[in-house]
């Protein structure tokens, strides 16, 4: 079954703790990217890759770390959280970014949902 | 002024009405204009999407896009109760893999 995985699903840490959210996704896609979901803020783009080795920020990057090593990987990683990245984090793929007149559809993960206390 | 905005709601409509949604954005460099459907406890997914201006439709969903206003409209023509949800407008420029999306419009349609 084609898919976007995200582990782990919940997660509750402390302050200053480092973790990492890892994505994966089984279609061969080369453009991945992290978003923020926070109510009343919407969703939000953290960072996002085109294809291995390939990576830049989107809109709130600060506080975040991302590496693609993989194609299949990107692994989103918090050095030091904060509370106020506590947040439902969404990983998604698609074939690749835009291109000409076409849009690639972004398939999101089911979502993570991290408490920094 | 952020670049999208969108009305979050809640917007409640009885069964089989037709519903409107709206964003409003800042950005003239946005080509890509896509309309996301998000269920409670679930990952956004890809409703409708149109390239530049013009109108786009799918079944019981229209998508418009108006440049010179800077608005685009996603339209539900008899609205069921399945269609409850959050409705997410995204926008890319061209040749830019950067996406905005607005904030979210929360639709619940009245059986």
């Amino acid at each position: 079954e084609a898919q976007v995985t995200q582990n782990p699903r919940y997660l509750i840490t402390v302050t200053g703790k480092k973790l990492t959210v890892t994505c994966s996704q089984n279609m061969n896609h080369e453009y991945m990217s992290w978003y923020r979901q926070d109510p009343g803020l919407g969703l939000r783009q953290i960072y996002y890759s085109m294809n291995v080795e390939v990576t830049d920020k989107g809109d709130v990057p600060e506080g975040y770390k991302v590496s693609r090593k993989e194609k299949r990987n990107f692994p989103l990683i918090l050095e030091s959280p904060s509370p106020n990245q506590t947040s439902l984090y969404f990983c998604a793929s698609s074939l690749s970014g835009t291109s000409g007149s076409s849009y690639n559809e972004q398939f999101f993960g089911p979502g993570t949902r991290l408490t920094v206390l | 002024q952020k670049e999208v905005e969108q009305d979050p709601g809640p917007l409640s409509v009885p069964e089989g009405a037709i519903v409107s949604l709206n964003c409003t954005y800042s950005n003239s460099a946005f080509q890509y204009f896509m309309w996301y459907r998000q269920y409670s406890r679930k990952g956004p997914e890809l409703l409708m999407y149109t390239y530049s201006s013009g109108n786009k439709e799918d079944g019981r969903f229209t998508a418009q896009v108006d440049k010179s206003s800077k608005y685009i409209s996603l339209f539900i023509r008899d609205s069921q109760p399945s269609d409850s949800a959050t409705y997410l407008c995204a926008m890319s420029g061209h040749r830019d893999d950067k996406i905005i999306f607005g904030k979210g419009t929360r639709l619940h349609i009245l059986p």
